[in-house]
């Protein structure tokens, strides 16, 4: 089983600032079975990033994806207010077919 | 535009069995995507159960395999979760979602989801 393991587990930030998430695989994994999702409080989780840095339709650019093998990447360049949130990455492979990470939480400094 | 609505019994008892369904409206369950079961529970992260295709191949997480049942009704549009010998550390959010595989560089994600529904696991 791959295990994926997100840090910082909350990162404290400002509106208009970078938030930089981070991916960490056990082993090596393909970059088109690493996906990010954004959940808020009573949400369901939504699709950001995909294929680790393909963006879902109608994500705003200011998000972005990059990485490779064992070591991912989520970027905000610069936090709106709506961007406070959990963030999950996602890894797609064999036995368990998907597994996520426990998530980054982005909270208001 | 695909919607997922998850439905069923919001409270269990323990050593019973929990069951769900998620009704498809606007695609065809029987398309060429996967449909899984993911749950979350409550102040956690997210833990895949299992998904199913129309043709009614499974794959399930091992952690869960023994006590895991996934169906699905093509006349009905739906797909079902059983889940047996249920205790307090299965309560959570269960969320039903749907999961695609790009043509191009074969991408894997889920694009829809439900939007979940909680089952607490007490007497």
């Amino acid at each position: 089983e791959i295990v994926l393991t997100q840090s910082p587990g909350t990162l404290s930030l400002s509106p208009g600032e970078r938030a930089t998430l981070s991916c960490r695989a056990s082993q090596s994994v393909s970059s088109s079975y690493l996906a990010w999702y954004q959940q808020k409080p009573g949400q369901a989780p939504r699709l950001l990033i995909y294929g680790a840095s393909s963006r879902a339709t109608g994500i705003p650019d200011r998000f972005s994806g990059s990485g490779s093998g064992t070591d991912f990447t989520l970027t905000i360049s610069r936090l709106e207010p709506e961007d406070f949130a959990v963030y999950y990455c996602q890894q797609y492979g064999s036995s368990p077919q998907w597994t996520f990470g426990q998530g980054t939480k982005v909270e208001i400094k | 535009q695909v919607q997922l609505q998850e439905s069923g019994p919001g409270l269990v008892k323990p050593s019973g069995t929990l069951s769900l369904t998620c009704a498809v409206s606007g695609g065809s369950i029987s398309s060429s995507n996967w449909w899984s079961w993911i749950r979350q529970p409550p102040g956690k992260g997210l833990e895949w159960i299992g998904e199913i295709y129309h043709s009614g191949s499974t794959n399930y997480n091992p952690s869960l395999k023994s006590r895991v049942t996934i169906s699905v009704d093509k006349s009905k549009n739906q797909f079902s979760l059983k889940l047996s010998s249920v205790t307090a550390a299965d309560t959570a959010v269960y969320y039903c979602a749907r999961s695609t595989v790009t043509t191009y560089r074969g991408m894997y994600y889920f694009d829809y989801w439900g939007q979940g529904t909680l089952v607490t696991v007490s007497s």
